[in-house]
């Protein structure tokens, strides 16, 4: 089970933000970080839990280990506004936290 | 440049059986695995589906809540993923996405690029 905290938060453009994920076991460092933004395909931006996917800026880094990890934005641009989630990929099956909204202050 | 598109949703009945496909470009089909995943509406994202590559013998894993109902394959020659679905009830109404699967050096699979989705609406 993987679980993301908060499940939203208020934030003004330029800050920082740092969003969790907790997973219930170990899953080796074999997460990622997807964006969704409204009625947009999820994209990759994390791999490997600190691996930035093709083309992502490089204000977005991920970290942590084993059960626990980060997703953090250096400093938030307006396209930014979105659902984040996280997902582990060790076995099957591959499974989603519930994702963090993040939202224009 | 890479593209995955969706195709094939729609309204289908209770029971009835519908097929998506997922029609790929811009990379070697062949060298990618491909999975399906779906997003009921106001809900987050559930894996459903996964075929491997052909270099890794194609294997296939489904998620419980569709196994034994969903079938996915591919067709290399015309570079499309397809899921059958069978069976279909009320809670598989979502938006489906096709995606690539990038393969890590350790043999495990990420979906790396996503297509736009297709709605499948089962009515109660």
């Amino acid at each position: 089970v993987m679980t993301q905290s908060p499940a939203a938060l208020s934030v003004s453009p330029g800050e920082r933000v740092t969003l969790s994920c907790r997973a219930s076991q170990s899953v080796n460092n074999k997460l990622a970080w997807y964006q969704q933004t409204p009625g947009q395909a999820p994209r990759l931006l994390i791999h490997g839990a600190s691996t930035r996917a093709t083309g992502i800026p490089a204000r977005f880094s991920g970290g942590g280990s084993g059960t626990e990890f980060t997703l953090t934005i250096s400093s938030l641009q307006s396209e930014d506004f979105a659902i984040y989630f996280c997902q582990h990929y060790n076995s099957w099956p591959r499974t989603f936290g519930g994702g963090t909204k993040v939202e224009i202050k | 440049e890479v593209q995955v598109v969706e195709s094939g949703g729609g309204l289908v009945q209770p029971g009835r059986s519908l097929t998506l496909s997922c029609t790929s470009s811009g990379f070697t089909f062949g060298d990618y695995a491909m999975s399906w995943f779906r997003q009921a509406p106001g809900r987050g994202l559930e894996w459903v589906v996964f075929i491997g590559d052909k270099l890794y013998g194609g294997t296939t894993e489904y998620a419980a809540s569709v196994r034994g109902r969903f079938t996915i394959s591919r067709d290399e020659s015309k570079t499309i993923a397809y899921l059958h679905m069978n069976r279909l009830k009320t809670e598989d109404t979502a938006v489906y996405y096709c995606s690539r699967d990038l393969r890590d050096r350790s043999g495990y699979y990420t979906a790396d690029f996503w297509g736009q989705g297709t709605l499948v609406t089962v009515p109660s």
